[in-house]
């Protein structure tokens, strides 16, 4: 197992068009969080989903941002209509269980120009 | 005023120096306490994961919690230049969906 893994690990985008992130989870995890993180701030948190159910949104996540878990294994995070305040690191993590520790992934670096 | 107040730096010490790294937080209900390290343009890697009060060691680091004082450190020993990161604190309450509050990280740079 290779740990949480991300794609694309870079994209630059233009203001306005629609953009979607992957995160492949630890095999057998069954939390899996999203993340943000800007230039000299720590993460924050965006979302979580327990297998296929998003249990949790925060309200960074406006109703330009949608999270999918389809079958409880990767999931999807899409923006549209991106604006320039959305240019962060997108992180992905995931955890056994709610009690043990999450492992983050390398990261989307977004850039919207 | 954030949940988690971290000293963003950047800290540099010589090699070998005895680093601290601290947060205090305002939170009381957080149970759980870890450090990430993440390295530029990388995703935080854990290092250290803590639960309630004490003290833990792993090698060359240490973290200890002190939630009476709502204060949480990272003490690294003989530190070396690949030491040289942001480390970020995180910390979550019992139940709460593992849901992680980080500090703004402090950045470190360890001088040969």
């Amino acid at each position: 197992d290779t740990g949480v893994s991300q794609n694309p690990r870079h994209k630059i985008t233009k203001r306005g068009q629609n953009v979607t992130f992957r995160c492949d989870p630890i095999s057998e995890h069954n939390r899996l969080y999203w993340y943000r993180q800007t230039l000299g701030q720590g993460p924050e948190f965006l979302t979580y989903f327990q297998n296929e159910a998003q249990l949790e949104k925060s309200r960074l996540l406006s109703d330009r941002f949608s999270a999918e878990r389809p079958k409880g294994s990767f999931s999807t995070l899409e923006i549209q209509r991106t604006e320039q305040g959305d240019s962060a690191m997108y992180l992905c993590a995931s955890s056994q269980d709610s009690n043990t520790e999450a492992f983050f992934g390398q990261g989307t670096r977004l850039t919207v120009v | 005023q954030k949940e988690v107040e971290q000293d963003p730096g950047p800290l540099s010490v010589p090699e070998g120096a005895i680093v601290s790294l601290n947060c205090t937080y305002s939170n009381s209900a957080f149970q759980y306490f870890m450090w990430y390290r993440q390295y530029s343009r990388k995703g935080p890697e854990l290092l250290m994961y803590t639960y309630s009060s004490g003290n833990k060691e792993d090698g060359r680091f240490t973290a200890q919690v002190d939630k009476s004082s709502k204060y949480i450190s990272l003490f690294i020993r003989d530190s070396q230049p690949s030491d040289s990161a942001t480390y970020l604190c995180a910390m979550r309450v019992t139940g709460g969906g593992n849901k992680l509050t980080f500090g703004t990280g402090t950045q470190l740079k360890v001088e040969l």
